[in-house]
């Protein structure tokens, strides 16, 4: 089956940069996607990788080496407004050719000023 | 926009009853999704369906069942309600096309209490 790791929380100060890991392990690993979800709302969607490498959007980039079964979320210039939960999810492809996405624990990302 | 719609925001029932929890997606997206949200153990997979008709269990699939007779629409049954399903219900829905499949999007969530 699927597994995955993430820190259950980390705090960071406004206007730094903070970096959210994510290990996993999986058969059939189609690729990794990020949301976010502050409380009381919904997941929101916010980087995908399928390639090794670097995704940039913003204040916000995600990484991944699937050699290392490993990404990060990398967020930049922090803000109040970034204080939320960060989602790492793995999306793996089945054989019959469906697809499942399976959700990390969530990191809360508490931002002081 | 898309918009994944689920029918109850709240629902408070009682052990033994019947519960359906609706979910409506107005992308035409072929996968929908049932996810439940509990403290410290994240979205975990309750069911998924990738075209009508068709489910697949996914990690905690015991004591629910669903539904897809219509390719906007995805039910969640729980056929006999029991307190430890007191739980946030997310209904999620993404593209099946390989291009734009990458995202899924989320309803904004059903708080059930089963007492």
């Amino acid at each position: 089956g699927q597994s995955l790791e993430q820190p259950s929380e980390v705090t960071a100060v406004e206007g730094a940069i903070v970096q959210i890991n994510c290990t996993y392990q999986t058969s059939g690993f189609y690729g990794l996607s990020w949301y976010q979800q502050h409380d009381g709302g919904a997941p929101t969607f916010l980087s995908y990788n399928a390639l090794d490498g670097l995704e940039e959007t913003g204040r916000f980039s995600s990484f991944l080496s699937r050699s290392d079964s490993y990404g990060y979320l990398l967020l930049q210039e922090l803000q109040m407004k970034d204080s939320a939960s960060y989602f790492c999810a793995v999306r793996d492809r089945r054989s019959g050719g469906y697809q499942k996405v399976t959700f990390g624990i969530g990191t809360k990302l508490q931002v002081i000023p | 926009d898309v918009k994944v719609t689920q029918s109850s925001r709240y629902l408070v029932k009682r052990t033994g009853e019947k519960v359906f929890l609706e979910c409506v997606q107005d992308m035409d997206h072929e996968n929908m999704f049932w996810y439940r949200q509990d403290p410290g153990l994240g979205l975990r997979l309750i069911y998924f369906s990738y075209d009508v008709k068709m489910k697949e269990k996914g990690d905690i699939p015991e004591g629910y069942s669903v539904s897809r007779e219509k390719k906007e629409r995805f039910s969640l049954i729980l056929e006999s309600a029991s307190t430890n399903q007191t739980s946030m219900y997310l209904c999620a829905s993404s593209s099946g096309r390989k291009s734009s499949g990458n995202t899924i999007y989320f309803g904004e969530g059903s708080w059930l209490t089963v007492v």
